[in-house]
């Protein structure tokens, strides 16, 4: 059975950093692109950024917004991708989720950037 | 950067057809923004129901099928059931970045 499984999210103050997990089991991690996108309370699906597999070049590209603030990487050893937010701003206040281009979706991490 | 529009909502009556459309800024959708479509219910995350245009997961039912019409990606549910009711969200890739649409909602009534 696949799953993903992110982490890390939580209550932060604005200008502070924090990192998510996305850890993935029954499927081979390591072949697959993955990304993370997020949903801010009552709006529609963001895509921040994907990190492409090591065999692909294990590239990452960026969503605009976020480009310069977060960063994605991967663990293909413990089988994890990470979303790296740093300077966060009470607009990133979202449920985050990680993707994996294969048709699988964790169920969320909920980040609240708030004093 | 990539603008991608959706319809903000739509109605459909049970057991009838309705297509969802997915436009892009940059011009004319073809396969090679190799679109996605999802579908997701209030509280829960989204589900995956069609990638590269046309290609249903092995948990898509078959009333969901996606094409390209018009310049434009489409979802057409035909048959629709009440539980379909849902946001239905495309995924383009263009300009080597991925770009969601505004979402769909639509109501089934």
């Amino acid at each position: 059975e696949v799953q993903l499984v992110e982490s890390g999210g939580g209550l932060v103050q604005p200008g502070r950093s924090l990192r998510l997990s996305c850890t993935v089991s029954g499927f081979t991690f390591g072949d697959y692109a993955m990304s993370w996108v997020r949903q801010a309370p009552g709006k529609g699906l963001e895509w921040l950024g994907l990190i492409r597999s090591k065999l692909d070049g294990g590239a990452t590209e960026y969503a605009a917004s976020v480009k310069g603030r977060f960063t994605i990487l991967r663990d293909d050893s413990k089988n994890i991708a990470y979303l790296q937010m740093d300077s966060l701003k009470t607009e990133d206040t979202a449920v985050y989720y990680c993707y994996d281009h294969v048709g699988y979706w964790g169920q969320g991490t909920l980040v609240i950037v708030s004093s | 950067q990539t603008v991608v529009t959706q319809e903000p909502s739509l109605t459909v009556s049970p057991g009838g057809t309705v297509t969802l459309t997915c436009a892009s800024s940059t011009g004319a959708v073809t396969s090679g923004y190799y679109p996605n479509w999802f579908q997701q219910k209030p509280g829960q995350a989204p589900r995956a129901l069609i990638y590269s245009t046309s290609n249903r997961h092995s948990w898509t039912p078959a009333r969901f099928s996606g094409s390209l019409l018009g310049g434009k990606a489409a979802l057409t549910l035909s048959g629709v059931q009440p539980e379909d009711e849902a946001d239905y969200y495309c995924l383009l890739y263009s300009g080597g970045v991925w770009v969601f649409g505004g979402g769909t909602k639509l109501t089934v009534l």
